[in-house]
């Protein structure tokens, strides 16, 4: 299985550019989550979903819009890319329940605006 | 709402020494409990995880954990440190919403000197 899978690896975007990261997972999980990794901070929830057509914010959404029109898909889009956007990006998917739950996480898509 | 906090950025041990790597959480509800390795330019991998149950964990590559409530600790340790095991290592816990998100620390760069 190849488990979550993101595209692309890295990226340069010009100020104001639009992009879309693509996340993709094959192992029927319901739950997916955007998380963005700065040096220092840790990771940082941007939008989850707990299913195909539901979604909603997490910690640090603003500048950033997510789908998920089936279960396998969650693109992260940015509409305007700003400097403070620069980062690494990771998706991750999981279970809907039970104590096995775990959290399997993409390779990362490695951002930089300028 | 939940918090973790690593104490210390950056840990140094000799080869063969001991690893301690900790992590405090605050949690409303019984916790679930995680640590996640990162090598360079790689996603995140599960070291370990707590759910119910006993409260020392054993995970992959020699790593253990104990749960302590008293204590509100979830701290890392290995007996004796490995040049590989130089990586960066988070600690997060897991939402008791629908969601199940996590909510990370801010991670402990480890360095193992020969």
């Amino acid at each position: 299985n190849a488990g979550v899978t993101q595209t692309p690896k890295f990226r340069i975007l010009k100020i104001g550019q639009s992009m879309t990261l693509q996340c993709a997972q094959d192992m029927n999980h319901n739950y997916m989550y955007w998380y963005r990794q700065d040096p220092g901070m840790g990771l940082k929830l941007i939008y989850y979903s707990v299913g195909a057509g539901i979604t909603d914010k997490g910690e640090v959404p603003n500048g950033y819009n997510v789908s998920r029109s089936t279960t396998e898909d969650f693109p992260l889009r940015l509409e305007l890319a700003a400097p403070s956007q620069t980062s690494v990006y990771f998706c991750a998917s999981s279970r809907r329940q039970g104590e096995n739950t775990e959290a399997f996480f993409g390779q990362g898509t490695r951002l930089t605006v300028v | 709402a939940q918090s973790v906090t690593q104490l210390g950025s950056h840990v140094s041990v000799s080869e063969g020494a001991l690893v301690l790597l900790r992590c405090n959480y605050s949690s409303s509800v019984p916790p679930y409990l995680f640590w996640y390795v990162q090598y360079p330019n790689q996603g995140l991998q599960l070291l370990l995880k707590y759910t119910t149950g006993a409260t020392l964990v054993k995970g992959i590559n020699g790593f253990e954990a104990e749960f302590k409530k008293s204590e509100t600790s979830f701290h890392l340790t290995k007996p004796s440190a490995h040049m590989s095991d130089a990586a960066e290592y988070f600690c997060a816990v897991m939402g008791s919403g629908s969601a199940r998100q996590l909510t990370f620390g801010s991670g402990t760069q480890l360095t193992v000197l020969p």
